[in-house]
């Protein structure tokens, strides 16, 4: 079946650093989201991407949808203590539902 | 405002038993999902329904069970028959042919076997 690999599975930075992950698969996406899962509550999405080679922002979030469209990368600039939480990539297949990555556990220090 | 509750925040079960999850939505969207969550795995689709009266199977629906009976309303029961239930469980929603796009998630259920 279709898998969706981050890495990497945690990090540990402090507070001001820049930060990149990525997602990759096995299969190819049309469509590529990231979300945000904070402790103890649901996933929201951050970026959506929708072509491939496509850069797109959300203040000091950027996320680019690979060109082979079997990957997608997110990076935080200057981070901050609530950048803190569980960062999911996912892809959406056969109509409406969604695969999700094994996420990115962000942990900022000050 | 519109959203989507789970209840409750926090649930026990002792082995053997059926527990019911609840989830409903006042956001007028057709799709509705169940997914677990465990630490390093993401999380995974139980079962999901794009209209009342109709859902179907996800990737880990063993020991599990849903209804549609209303639009708004998708409870998940985890049966004893569910080997390991300890997780913390996310009910989404969308709109149909959204591509997954416009998902809106819960905050969740955490359940615990004592």
């Amino acid at each position: 079946g279709q898998q969706l690999n981050q890495s990497p599975q945690s990090m540990f930075i402090q507070e001001g650093e820049d930060v990149s992950m990525n997602c990759t698969s096995s299969s190819i996406f049309n469509t590529w989201l990231w979300y945000k899962q904070e402790p103890g509550e649901g996933p929201v999405l951050l970026i959506a991407l929708y072509k491939a080679g496509e850069l797109t922002s959300n203040g000091r979030l950027t996320a680019q949808f690979g060109i082979t469209r079997k990957d997608s990368f997110l990076n935080i600039s200057a981070s901050i203590p609530s950048d803190v939480g569980i960062y999911f990539c996912a892809g959406p297949y056969n109509t409406d539902k969604l695969i999700f990555g094994t996420g990115t556990r962000l942990q900022v220090f000050p | 405002d519109g959203g989507i509750t789970q209840s409750p925040k926090y649930l026990f079960r002792k082995e053997g038993q059926n527990v019911t999850l609840s989830c409903e939505q006042n956001l007028n969207h057709d799709a509705m999902y169940w997914y677990r969550q465990d630490p390093g795995q993401g999380l995974r689709l139980i079962y999901y329904s794009q209209i009342v009266n109709d859902f179907q199977k996800g990737d880990i629906a063993e020991g599990y069970s849903v209804s549609r009976e209303k639009k708004e309303s998708f409870p998940l029961t985890v049966t004893s028959a569910q080997k390991n239930p300890t997780a913390f469980y996310l009910c989404a929603s969308s709109h149909s042919g959204t591509g997954g796009v416009g998902y809106t998630f819960g905050s969740g259920t955490r359940l615990t076997v004592v």
